[in-house]
């Protein structure tokens, strides 16, 4: 079965800290593009970073990285020297080209940045 | 880049009344439109994806007839909430996608929250 696991439902990092948000998935299909969302409370969903299933190299985007080992199906997200501003909720999701499409949807880390 | 916008962010209605949402692509066709409700600190869960010119495929559980889309052009989709509830109340998303962008082209609307009273 397709599915998407987020393990930590809430951390707190110290503000300029890195932090790492786990997400591991499974599927058996061998092509696969992996998300992450971030959503303030304000309700928009804000695209961070994306990782293909046959992507060599790891994907960065300014502070974000991922951290994809595809090996353990884990596509876990980076963000160096954290800021009061990451304080939001992060979903990491997986798109299969075999279903429309859609994308399938972890439970979300709500990550808080303590001055 | 691609925008999304949808209409109203926010609407309280009376209980029995029905409410539309619109979600609209400003600069780009949407052949797809998929319809998310989000629970308080819960996830997204997907009701519906619909594809334009074609009825809406509703997930396992999602009533049909409840939660009514209308996908008729590629620029507008409609969600109306028939009959609302006060469990009806909830925030609703929808992202359309862009096949001429690839795998990358998913663009959200910025949501409607519902209070059903």
């Amino acid at each position: 079965a397709q599915k998407i696991t987020q393990t930590q439902p809430g951390m707190f990092v110290q503000e300029k800290e890195a932090v790492t948000l786990d997400c591991t998935y499974d599927t058996s299909d061998p092509s696969y593009g992996l998300f992450w969302y971030k959503q303030p409370s304000s309700g928009e969903m804000i695209f961070l970073i994306y990782q293909g299933s046959y992507d060599q190299q790891n994907a960065t985007e300014g502070r974000y990285s991922l951290n994809f080992q595809k090996a353990r199906k884990s596509a876990n997200l980076v963000i160096s020297a954290s800021q009061l501003g990451d304080s939001a909720m992060y979903f990491c999701a997986m798109s299969l080209m075999d279903s429309n499409y859609q994308l399938i949807w972890g439970a979300g880390t709500k990550l808080i940045i303590k001055p | 880049g691609a925008v999304v916008s949808q209409h109203p962010s926010w609407v309280i209605c009376k209980s029995g009344t029905s409410v539309k949402i619109e979600c609209r692509s400003l600069d780009f066709q949407a052949t797809t439109m998929f319809w998310y409700r989000q629970f308080p600190k819960q996830s997204l869960m997907l009701m519906a994806t619909s594809n334009e010119g074609s009825k809406a495929t509703y997930e396992q559980g999602v009533e049909k007839d409840k939660f009514l889309i209308n996908h008729a052009s590629l620029t507008l989709s409609t969600l109306t909430v028939t009959s609302a509830h006060p469990e009806d109340s909830s925030f609703y998303i929808c992202s359309a996608r862009d096949p001429g962008t690839g795998i990358l082209g998913y663009t959200f609307g910025s949501g409607t929250r519902l209070t059903v009273v």
